[in-house]
């Protein structure tokens, strides 16, 4: 399958620190994103990106940037991580069939 | 501005019963639509979708309906079976294949064997 990995997996942290979220892939899917879930609100789309060149916005980008550093790799960072980022935190990558293909997650709590 | 809406956050439906989830959008030019199932601990899986061409698509124990004129879709599981205890997201898109998933807030089906 489209083999995404997440880490950390779990992260605990203080407000104003900053934050990476690393995600990787070993089937060299071009388009990758991130997501955010939260209790109510179902999975938000942060940022995605086409291959390393292309870096788009989703509807929740203001407080992330994210770095595709290689095709295989996209990077979500916190610059300065506040409590409402706490959230649970989701990497895929878009399959040729043209489904998303998802990793485990990354649970983010921010005191 | 929820473009996908799924209105009810949780349903019980005893075993070998038929599951029937719902989904309602707005936006008229989605034309691709998705449902996707998690489990605690692990990230979505797809499960079915279906194009705005059709109106029914079946795999297996699933169907997915599809009503254009109400802006409407439901997941039907028959019959139902305890695993399939889990939430489920409704998503859209325009354009399949365009990246962009619009997903719904889910809900938590829970199965009573």
């Amino acid at each position: 399958d489209a083999d995404v990995t997440q880490t950390p997996r779990n992260r605990i942290t203080k407000t104003g620190k900053r934050i990476m979220l690393e995600c990787s892939q070993t089937k060299g899917h071009d388009r990758m994103y991130w997501y955010r879930q939260d209790p109510g609100l179902g999975l938000r789309l942060i940022y995605y990106s086409f291959d390393v060149k292309d870096i788009n916005k989703g509807e929740i980008s203001d407080g992330y940037s994210v770095s595709r550093q290689a095709q295989a790799k996209f990077s979500l960072s916190l610059e300065s991580a506040i409590p409402n980022q706490t959230a649970l935190y989701f990497c895929a990558v878009l399959k040729g069939t043209g489904e998303l293909f998802f990793g485990e997650g990354s649970r983010l709590t921010v005191l | 501005d929820q473009q996908v809406k799924q209105n009810s956050p949780s349903l019980s439906v005893q075993e070998g019963r038929i599951s029937i989830l719902n989904c309602d959008y707005t936006n008229s030019m989605f034309d691709y639509f998705l449902w996707y199932k998690k489990y605690p601990a692990e990230g979505p899986t797809f499960l079915i979708s279906i194009s705005s061409i059709k109106d029914k698509n079946e795999d297996g124990r699933f169907t997915v309906f599809l009503n254009k004129s109400a802006k409407h879709l439901s997941l039907h599981i028959v019959p139902s079976q305890p695993g399939d205890s889990a939430v489920y997201f409704c998503a859209a898109c325009h354009n399949f294949g365009n990246e962009k998933l619009t997903f719904g807030t889910g809900t938590r089906l829970t199965i009573i064997p």
